[in-house]
């Protein structure tokens, strides 16, 4: 069956870097798109950022513009948020959702998620 | 860009209907999903394209979308079912999806 596994979440100080990863299998990773959805402390689901299946096409929300970049390796069924600049408002849940399509659809599988802390 | 809104709280006795909804300008022009969430767990998409449903959700979950306002219905509401609730679109013209803010359904 389908399943996103993701990893790297953990403590980093405000300024620093984190890459968070998500694992597929279950399905064939390159025809599909994914993307990162993160839920702060408290606060609901939060669409971060996409890539189409074959990587040609990435898109972010603003607030990730210029600090988080999104990247996939069909041949490992990976993908990576990489995030830099960290703030503390960045602190949440991570979760990587296979999108129905190849770019832009809905979310039909998730993982159970990767959490980023943000903290001096 | 478009704004999602839902009711913070929806409380329903178990075996009662309960309604969510989902408010944007003319979000009946576009398909509405549905997710329901519960804490430590992975969301999960319970109504696609407004009203179908993924394999493996139960009928009790119905969608529906015209207008300015999408509706999550749940029928003979179950203890289970206790949950966040989120509605989700691609705004028109944008190159995003965009959430609700989401609903806490307590089962009384």
């Amino acid at each position: 069956q389908v399943q996103l596994l993701e990893s790297g979440g953990g403590i980093v100080q405000p300024g620093q870097s984190l890459t968070v990863s998500c694992a597929a299998s279950g399905f064939t990773f390159n025809r599909y798109a994914i993307h990162w959805v993160r839920q702060a402390p408290g606060k609901g689901l939060e669409w971060v950022a996409g890539i189409s299946f074959d990587g040609n096409k990435m898109y972010s929300v603003d607030f990730a513009k210029g600090r988080f970049s999104i990247a996939r390796d069909n041949s490992e069924n990976t993908v990576h948020l990489q995030m830099n600049s960290l703030r503390v408002e960045d602190t949440a849940i991570y979760f990587c959702a296979r999108d129905r399509s190849g770019s832009a659809d809905y979310f039909d599988n998730w993982g159970q998620g990767t959490l980023v802390t943000v903290s001096s | 860009s478009l704004v999602l809104t839902q009711p913070s709280t929806v409380s329903v006795a178990p075996g009662k209907k309960a309604t969510i909804t989902c408010g944007g300008d003319n979000i009946g022009s576009t398909t509405v999903q549905w997710y329901q969430h519960k804490p430590g767990q992975a969301p999960i998409l319970l109504i696609y394209w407004d009203k179908d449903r993924p394999s493996g959700i139960p009928q009790r979950f119905s969608g529906s979308n015209s207008g300015s306002a999408a509706t999550l219905t749940i029928w003979e509401v179950e203890a289970g079912d206790e949950a966040d609730y989120y509605c989700q679109v691609w705004a028109r013209g944008s190159d995003h999806p965009v959430f609700g803010g989401g609903t806490k359904l307590a089962v009384l």
